[in-house]
Parts: C-alpha cells; structure tokens; sequence
C-alpha cells in the first residue's frame, strides 16, 4: 500500500488569507487526488492532479481558488485560497495503488478551519 | 443523473452480523470501493470489486452485481471498534477519481 503525509495535520485561519497544504507519497503516481469534506458529510473531488499537466477541476471547483501544484511524481500541493467560513473542511489527497489500480488510498487530512 | 445510495444509519450487536448496501446509478463502472471511516479520521481502504461476486477478506466481505449496479459490505462477527462510518464509492471511468455515497454510521452495541 501507499504511504501519504500531508501537512499541514490542522489549521485555523482567518478569512481572507490563503493555505497551501502539501502531500507527499512514498512511490511515483500517475495521478493524485484531491477531495474535500465538510462537517457531516461525505468526500467531494476536487480536482485531479497530473504530473507535467493542468490539474483537471470537478464541476463547482476552480483554479484561481484552489490552485494546485505537481512538481513531480511523489509530490503535489492545494492551496485554498481568499479562504471564508464555508472553506472549513478536511481536505485529502489519495492515490491509486496496487497491481491494477485494485485500491486508492487516502493521507491522513488536513482539518482547516476558518474564522 | 449520477447517484450513489447507502443507508443513513444502523445498529448491530456485537458479535452479530450486519449488510450495508450500495446502490448506484453513474455515467460508466470501473469498480467499487468500500471505505472505513472512524471519526475524526481519514477514510481506511476495506475493499474493490470490479466483477461480479464476493471478496472476502476476513471478517469483512464485499458483493457486486454490475447488472443490478447493487454492492454490499458485510461486516461479521462485529466488534466494538467497528463502529465507525462506511462509505461506498464508485469508480466511473478508468482515471481513478471516485464518487463517494453519503455514508453508513454503524453504531455496535454491547
């Protein structure tokens, strides 16, 4: 199986500013995820992140709010940015792994919150 | 549309047996996940069916019927430290991302 960090684990920000969270998988992946959930509810993507691409966004989701960076095949960034109270939420990164992509797993998060 | 349902909520005993199904409706299947999900943490792979059947792997086993777009998770001879949040997701093309259901709290009693 993967082995994903993230860090920053938990934040409180104010309204306004901006954070850059980081994740880093111990093996080179294709592609890494990113997913969003807020309070009592379940995982959203947000976009996908390709290696030497674009990220690719989900619908409701943009790059000038949350730019992503793939510098190279173990490592990506969000940034959630102009940051209001509606951006608290975990926020993950996953990656496929295993022979046939059988399995996809998730860092341990990163608990924004914004006041 | 795109849909993916799964119970709100069930209780089980310890030591008993319990069925969390999963229903989808998505745009194209390219496997179905389950997830565990204690709170306050990050979702935990339990397991992938691509093809029709049961997968089992321990006290946790996994059903598919692409015909029926129709999953489930048993989980057997629960324990306490099973009660947590289960979460179905579907794999709709072949890039990897996934749409998750909104979840099954399952709260195992003494």
């Amino acid at each position: 199986s993967a082995v994903i960090s993230q860090k920053p684990s938990r934040d409180i920000c104010q309204r306004g500013t901006s954070l850059t969270i980081q994740c880093q998988v111990d093996s080179q992946v294709t592609m890494m995820f990113w997913y969003r959930q807020q309070p009592g509810q379940s995982l959203t993507l947000i976009a996908t992140a390709n290696q030497g691409s674009e990220a690719t966004y989900e619908s409701g989701f943009v790059i000038d709010k949350f730019p992503i960076s793939r510098p190279n095949l173990t490592f990506s960034t969000l940034t959630v940015s102009n940051m209001s109270p509606e951006d608290s939420s975990i926020y993950l990164c996953s990656v496929e792994s295993g022979q046939g992509a059988r399995a996809q797993y998730f860092g341990p998060g990163t608990r924004l919150t914004v006041t | 549309g795109q849909n993916i349902d799964q119970p709100t909520e069930m209780t089980a005993t310890e030591g008993a047996i319990v069925q969390i199904n999963c229903t989808y409706q998505t745009s194209g299947f390219n496997g179905l996940f389950w997830y565990q999900q204690h709170a306050g943490e990050a979702p935990t792979f339990l397991s992938y069916n691509v093809l029709d059947g049961l997968e089992e792997k321990g006290r946790f086993s996994s059903f598919l019927s692409r015909s029926k777009g129709y999953s489930y998770l048993l989980l057997k001879e629960l324990q306490m430290k099973d009660s947590a949040s289960y979460l179905c997701a579907v794999k709709a093309d072949s890039w990897g991302k996934l749409q998750f259901g909104a979840g099954t709290q399952v709260v195992v009693t003494p």
